[in-house]
């Protein structure tokens, strides 16, 4: 069965730093582009970030650029996001999921975890 | 950068057909995903590829993408489909995913 599970979340003081998780399991890790996407609280969903198969290409929204980072380790079946110098605007419930072939579809997603940016 | 247009809402009895509009520049040149997300839960992908449904998705849901509008339509709306339904495409223009603001589908 295809799982991807998030962690890392948590409170956080504007200006600080969260590293996310996403441990990947049920399919072959290394053969997927792999995205993060955020939602803040009763808003829409937001394309944050992707990473392809061997770190060769990541892209990012222009909102989190230069304060974000993408990584994977294919050998632990996982991916990361180093959120660095966080605002109140980065406060969302972030994804991992899964792209099918390519950059898009995304067809697996976690549940999610939450960060919240609040002094 | 590339904008997807979506209504807030829309509202059908069950049994009725729901049509679920994604408006941009020349979106028929794109390829436009859908996904539903039911309250507290994570998105679902229910359309690829303009009209294409993945496996254990019902034959109810259906896509088209053609000049400044894509649609996902629903037929024979249940209780069960209403959600928030978003569209997406993917930028080349700016290497980035957009995702479209998001239509809350009510099933009266």
């Amino acid at each position: 069965e295809v799982q991807v599970v998030e962690s890392g979340g948590g409170l956080v003081q504007p200006g600080g730093s969260l590293r996310l998780s996403c441990a990947a399991s049920g399919f072959t890790f290394r053969g997927h582009w792999m995205t993060w996407v955020r939602q803040a609280p009763g808003k829409g969903l937001e394309w944050v970030a992707n990473i392809n198969q061997d770190e060769s290409e990541k892209y990012y929204v222009d909102s989190v650029k230069g304060r974000f980072t993408i990584s994977r380790d294919n050998a632990k079946n996982s991916l990361y996001l180093q959120m660095n110098s966080l605002r109140a605007e980065d406060t969302a419930m972030y994804y991992c999921a899964r792209g099918v072939r390519g950059v898009l579809p995304l067809d697996y997603w976690g549940q999610g975890t939450l960060v919240t940016v609040s002094s | 950068s590339y904008v997807l247009t979506q209504p807030p809402s829309v509202s059908v009895a069950p049994g009725q057909t729901a049509r679920i509009t994604c408006g941009a520049n020349n979106i028929g040149g794109k390829t436009v995903y859908w996904y539903q997300q039911k309250a507290g839960q994570a998105p679902v992908l229910v359309v690829y590829d303009d009209s294409d449904r993945p496996s254990g998705i019902p034959e109810r849901f259906s896509g088209s993408n053609s000049g400044n509008t894509a649609t996902l339509t629903i037929s024979r709306v249940e209780a069960g489909d209403e959600a928030d339904y978003y569209c997406q495409v993917w930028d080349s223009s700016s290497d980035q995913g957009i995702f479209g603001g998001g239509t809350k589908l009510t099933v009266l």
